[in-house]
């Protein structure tokens, strides 16, 4: 089945406390992104990958480091997590071929840091 | 830049009503327009889509129809159910540019239905 698979899917954690977020698709897309998603505001694109080893921020990535090794994975690190990046966070991905297709997104992970 | 504007929610309905959830946009060129749903506790997932103007994007009963000219895409369906009660996300993907910027989603805050029984 092809999917995107995010984990954890719950986490709470302390301030200052490094986490990474892991992300895997099976669909040997090229393009893979964060967003987070907060009440009011939507959601909101943090860093994207064009492919292995291209990355780039978009348009919150204050916070965040993210990395592209391999094709398949793209997780998202906070170095020292703040209560202000308590949030639904989301991986998504697209293949950069076939014409205007949108992303599929992972089930999300739910982020709280106290 | 890129912007998407929906109606405010929540809405609620009752079961067999009309739906419409406006949503309108502003980009340069010429996006590609979604309507992604969110479920209670899941991801997006895409519900329809169109590429062009005056295509008509639809599934599980639910249209939209890009007009160019009014900068619109609304979410429409006929007879919503108890089962159609999530978070409904329009979004854009834009045209302009090359690389990352053209294929980044720009989406609305959402608008959250609830149908009653």
């Amino acid at each position: 089945e092809a999917q995107v698979t995010q984990n954890p899917r719950y986490l709470i954690t302390v301030t200052g406390k490094k986490l990474t977020v892991t992300c895997s698709q099976n669909m040997n897309h090229e393009y893979m992104s964060w967003y987070r998603q907060d009440p009011g505001l939507g959601l909101r694109q943090i860093y994207y990958s064009m492919n292995v080893e291209v990355t780039d921020k978009g348009d919150v990535p204050e916070g965040y480091k993210v990395s592209r090794k391999e094709k398949r994975n793209f997780p998202l690190i906070l170095e020292s997590p703040s209560p202000n990046q308590t949030s639904l966070y989301f991986c998504a991905s697209s293949s950069l071929s076939g014409g205007a297709g949108g992303y599929t997104f992972g089930s999300g992970t739910r982020l709280t840091v106290v | 830049g890129d912007s998407v504007t929906q109606m405010e929610g929540p809405v609620t309905l009752s079961e067999e009503a009309f739906l419409t959830i406006n949503c309108t946009y502003t980009a340069t060129g010429y996006p590609s327009l979604f309507w992604y749903v969110q479920y209670p506790g899941e991801g997006l997932q895409l519900l329809l889509k169109a590429t062009k103007a005056d295509d008509k994007g639809s599934n599980k009963g639910f249209e939209a129809t890009y007009r160019k000219e009014t900068t619109s895409f609304h979410l429409e369906k006929g007879s919503v159910q108890v089962s159609d009660s999530a978070v409904y996300f329009c979004a854009l993907r834009g045209s302009k540019g090359g690389g990352g910027s053209n294929y980044k989603l720009t989406f609305g805050k959402g608008t959250l239905l609830t149908v009653n029984p």
